[in-house]
């Protein structure tokens, strides 16, 4: 089966300081897209980062960048400098096939001031 | 460029009754999706659209029908709304398949069904 396992339900961080986020997932796919959404309070699924599987190099949006780790099955997302802006629920997510995401069950990030 | 938009953003249904939600993008995206959110789960593909005139089955399909007779619509409908099917509702869309593309997602409908 194909899964996306987000292992760290909440998690909380001070403002500047840097937090990482995890995600592993299984597929036997070698090519693929992997993701991170941010849901705010609002609802709005909002695309943070996006890594597709065949190229090596870590994708990086500013503050956000990535850790791929092809073998392991690995996606973390590390978020430097926090921001309280950064409050939401993060999903990672991936696209082994054509259509269909897969989504974890999110972890619920809190910057505190 | 209003991206992606949802009518309605809140709905409260009896069992039994049934209703269609609307989505609408302005990207001129062929590939439109509708997934429900529920507490402590991800995003679940209910269906999808490659193009205008067709649709597709997701992962969780049964209780749920959609139409795409308009490239910018995809409607999704509840024939005999059911408790179960309490969740908030997106729609998305994106202009490429798979993961070639960013998919946009609409602001969510949520809907109680009593």
């Amino acid at each position: 089966a194909q899964t996306v396992t987000q292992s760290q339900p909440e998690m909380s961080v001070q403002e500047a300081e840097t937090v990482t986020l995890s995600c592993t997932y299984d597929t036997s796919e070698n090519n693929y897209y992997l993701f991170w959404y941010k849901q705010p309070p609002s609802r709005q699924m909002i695309l943070v980062i996006r890594q597709e599987a065949y190229k090596q190099q870590n994708a990086t949006e500013n503050r956000f960048s990535v850790n791929f780790q092809k073998a392991a099955k690995s996606f973390s997302l590390k978020i430097s400098d926090s921001q309280l802006g950064d409050t939401a629920m993060y999903f990672c997510a991936f696209i082994p096939g054509t259509y269909k995401y897969i989504f974890g069950t999110g972890t619920r990030l809190k910057v505190l001031a | 460029n209003a991206g992606v938009t949802q009518t309605p953003k809140f709905r409260v249904l009896k069992t039994g009754q049934s209703m269609t939600l609307l989505c609408a993008q302005d990207m001129n995206h062929e590939y439109m999706y509708w997934y429900r959110q529920d507490p402590g789960m991800g995003l679940r593909l209910i269906h999808y659209s490659v193009g205008e005139g067709t649709t597709a089955k997701g992962e969780v399909p049964d209780g749920y029908n959609v139409s795409r007779l308009k490239k910018q619509n995809f409607l999704l409908g509840l024939e005999s709304a059911a408790p179960s099917q309490t969740s908030v509702y997106f729609c998305a869309s994106s202009l490429e398949r798979g993961g070639r593309s960013e998919q946009f997602f609409g602001p969510g409908t949520r809907l109680t069904v009593l």
